[in-house]
């Protein structure tokens, strides 16, 4: 089975561009998750889909980042216009419907190698 | 609103020796991972505890929860090389399927 995948591995731009980041999830798993860690700080929640539905997006920093899951399968991150302070790591995640991981109560979270984002 | 604190951030330790991980959350949570990040990898799930007093051992490594104290351990015994990494503890907002992240621990074991 293949795992969750991360596109790209590395992204490098100036402040003011815009960077678009993909998520594919393990095929299947309705709920999908973004994350972000800034250098040497904690894993932060940004949000999470429920198929192609925004459930919770309380962590999104603010209207610069643009998240869709169109057709409920992959999803992209939109950073734009991006800031020095958006550099970091963006991880995503995935898990299947509640119930469906055994022994884990639901909700265990597959997740992706992530995307490096550095913005100069 | 839900925090964890994880502690220490960095633990540099010998081979053979033990030691613990902690990881305090603020308010009721559903339920605790523990997860593993080698260099560039991606976050491996190691354990979910999901209820007061629940112990998930694995190798080396044993997780436990005691939800009254808020605080969940990951102890390392008789470390080996290849279990530096860094690990996380996660908390399960309750209600929610949003999950508080700890800083993370830096674990380096030494030869």
């Amino acid at each position: 089975e293949a795992g969750v995948t991360q596109f790209p591995s590395h992204s490098v731009i100036e402040k003011g561009q815009t960077v678009t980041l993909r998520c594919d999830p393990i095929s299947g798993h309705d709920n999908l998750y973004w994350y972000r860690r800034v250098m040497g700080k904690e894993i932060k929640f940004l949000l999470h889909f429920v198929k192609e539905s925004k459930q919770d997006e309380s962590g999104m920093p603010n209207n610069r980042f643009l998240a869709e899951r169109t057709g409920g399968t992959y999803s992209t991150l939109k950073v734009q216009p991006a800031e020095l302070e958006d550099s970091g790591v963006y991880f995503c995640a995935s898990s299947p419907v509640s119930g469906q991981s055994s022994g884990w109560g639901g909700g265990r979270q597959f997740f992706g190698p992530g995307t490096r984002l550095t913005v100069l | 609103e839900l925090k964890v604190e994880q502690n220490p951030l960095f633990l540099s330790m010998q081979e053979g020796k033990n030691y613990t991980i902690y990881c305090n959350y603020s308010t009721t949570s559903d339920r605790l991972y523990w997860y593993r990040q080698d260099p560039g990898k991606s976050l491996e799930s190691l354990f979910v505890l999901l209820s007061n007093g629940a112990v998930k051992q694995e190798g080396r490594l044993m997780a436990s929860l005691d939800t009254k104290a808020r605080l969940s351990t990951l102890h390392i015994t008789a470390a080996v090389h290849d279990l530096s990494a860094t690990y996380f503890c996660a908390a399960l907002t309750s209600g929610t399927y949003k999950y508080i992240f700890g800083t993370g621990t830096r674990l380096k074991v030494l030869a």
